[in-house]
């Protein structure tokens, strides 16, 4: 099975740029990379997702190195409602199900 | 468009009784999901289905029970409660097939759950 690995804890001064890291060393040729996040748990929203190429959208930008092996979530200009926890999946089990790991928790600061 | 709905939103129980989660959503989604997500730890898999008349199971399946009579509802059946089934609850919907966009969930609001 693919397996993440996320650090702990994060902080991020408010507006500043959070780079949120996560190794994938493990993944798949045909496996994407999912980020969600958890804001006091409510239940996780997607954020975005990739297989090789950058990715942008209206919330993040998702950095993925060239031999897939890691990635890295940007928040360009976070807010204090930006602060929860951050999920990065590669592994899809189960049908099409997530698996789930601790995440990365993020603190913006004022 | 309500997207994915739980009811209740919380729930106490005593030991030994039984109580369904309900869940619906309005996509039009063929595979829906019920975690269950501990203190300080990630959401882990219950039951899951594919489809109207089709479930199987998940990472933690024990003591709960799933049919899914229809696209709409994936309700979670818990038999007979235990201490050890406190969590909380979130189903899950997503659009069937394999390609770019297909695999996003989309997650409900949760249940949270108390078995005293």
């Amino acid at each position: 099975d693919a397996k993440t690995t996320q650090p702990p804890s994060m902080d991020c001064a408010e507006g500043r740029a959070a780079n949120l890291p996560c190794n994938h060393s493990t993944i798949s040729g045909n496996e994407y990379v999912y980020w969600y996040r958890q804001i006091h748990s409510q239940g996780p929203q997607y954020i975005i997702h990739g297989l090789k190429n950058n990715e942008t959208n209206e919330m993040a930008s998702l950095i993925i190195t060239e031999d897939r092996k890691s990635s890295t979530l940007i928040l360009p200009h976070a807010t204090l409602r930006d602060t929860a926890v951050y999920y990065c999946i590669v592994r899809v089990n189960y049908g099409q199900n997530f698996v789930f790991g601790p995440g990365t928790r993020l603190s913006v600061l004022p | 468009n309500a997207g994915v709905t739980q009811t209740p939103k919380f729930q106490v129980l005593k030991t030994g009784q039984s109580m369904t989660l309900q869940c619906a959503q309005d996509m039009n989604h063929e595979y829906m999901s019920w975690y269950r997500q501990d203190p300080g730890m990630g959401l882990r898999l219950i039951h899951y289905s594919v489809g109207a008349g089709i479930t199987d199971q998940g990472e933690v399946p024990n003591g709960y029970n799933v049919s899914r009579s229809t696209t709409e509802d994936f309700p979670l059946r818990l038999l007979s409660a235990a201490p050890s089934q406190t969590s909380v609850y979130f189903c899950a919907s997503s659009p069937s097939g394999q390609g770019r966009g297909k695999n996003i969930q989309y997650f409900g609001a949760g249940t949270r759950l108390s078995v005293l």
